[in-house]
């Protein structure tokens, strides 16, 4: 069983359009989490942390739910500029990371 | 502040031939990573650094990579012989203390 898992998409979404990815992960016992946004062909860069109160960045919300072990990433209003596979990421308590395969956003005009 | 630099951003070899990959982290960060990403997959830890110390080599495949990290800031990776598998693109990141990371551009490795 991997140690994190997303749905790979894709997930083709008009703009302005409201889209939710979630992702799992095994280790209840995991100290940290993020979200990276990768475009086609270049490197992931960090879009958010995940904090266990959830947080906001604009038009981007995290929620982890430690319970059911899973992290969500909700994007409102869909730009064609969100395009891209989004990467659920834990950190363990052996402080390892641990990266999923990614979901890939489809926004269309 | 200036970012994760890699080099070579790309690399064609044959099979059985060395290859060397380098990275200079953010100034001030004491963790370095290198991993490698498979197309469709996410980045796999190969080594974690923190200052000089390799404190997590354990998904390196230790009889072709190596990899060093003198005096604590730039490193190098390795492969010595490279094989068809190997061809993948190889991200170095670094971070303050082990928390969130910032990657570089990638060194996108190919093994004819």
């Amino acid at each position: 069983r991997k140690e994190v898992e997303q749905d790979p998409g894709p997930f083709n979404v008009p703009e302005g359009a409201t889209v939710a990815f979630n992702c799992t992960y095994s280790n209840s016992a995991s100290q940290s989490f993020f979200w990276y946004r990768q475009d086609c062909r270049k490197e992931p860069k960090l879009l958010m942390s995940v904090y266990s109160s959830g947080n906001e960045d604009g038009r981007f919300t995290a929620q982890l739910n430690r319970a059911s072990q899973y992290i969500s990433l909700l994007i409102r209003d869909s730009k064609l500029s969100d395009s891209a596979t989004y990467l659920c990421v834990v950190k363990d308590n052996f402080n390892k990371f641990y990266f999923g395969s990614g979901t890939k956003l489809n926004v269309k005009p | 502040e200036a970012g994760v630099v890699q080099s070579p951003r790309y690399k064609i070899i044959e099979k059985k031939q060395p290859v060397a990959f380098w990275c200079n982290p953010i100034s001030g960060h004491n963790t370095l990573y290198w991993y490698r990403q498979n197309l469709g997959q996410g980045p796999e830890l190969l080594i974690r650094y923190e200052n000089e110390e390799a404190v997590d080599d354990s998904q390196l495949p230790k009889d072709r990579f190596s990899a060093e990290r003198l005096k604590g800031v730039d490193s190098t990776l390795k492969i010595q012989p490279a094989e068809l598998g190997d061809s993948a693109v190889y991200l170095c990141a670094s971070s303050r203390q082990n928390n969130e990371q910032f990657f570089g551009p990638g060194t996108r490795l190919t093994v004819l």
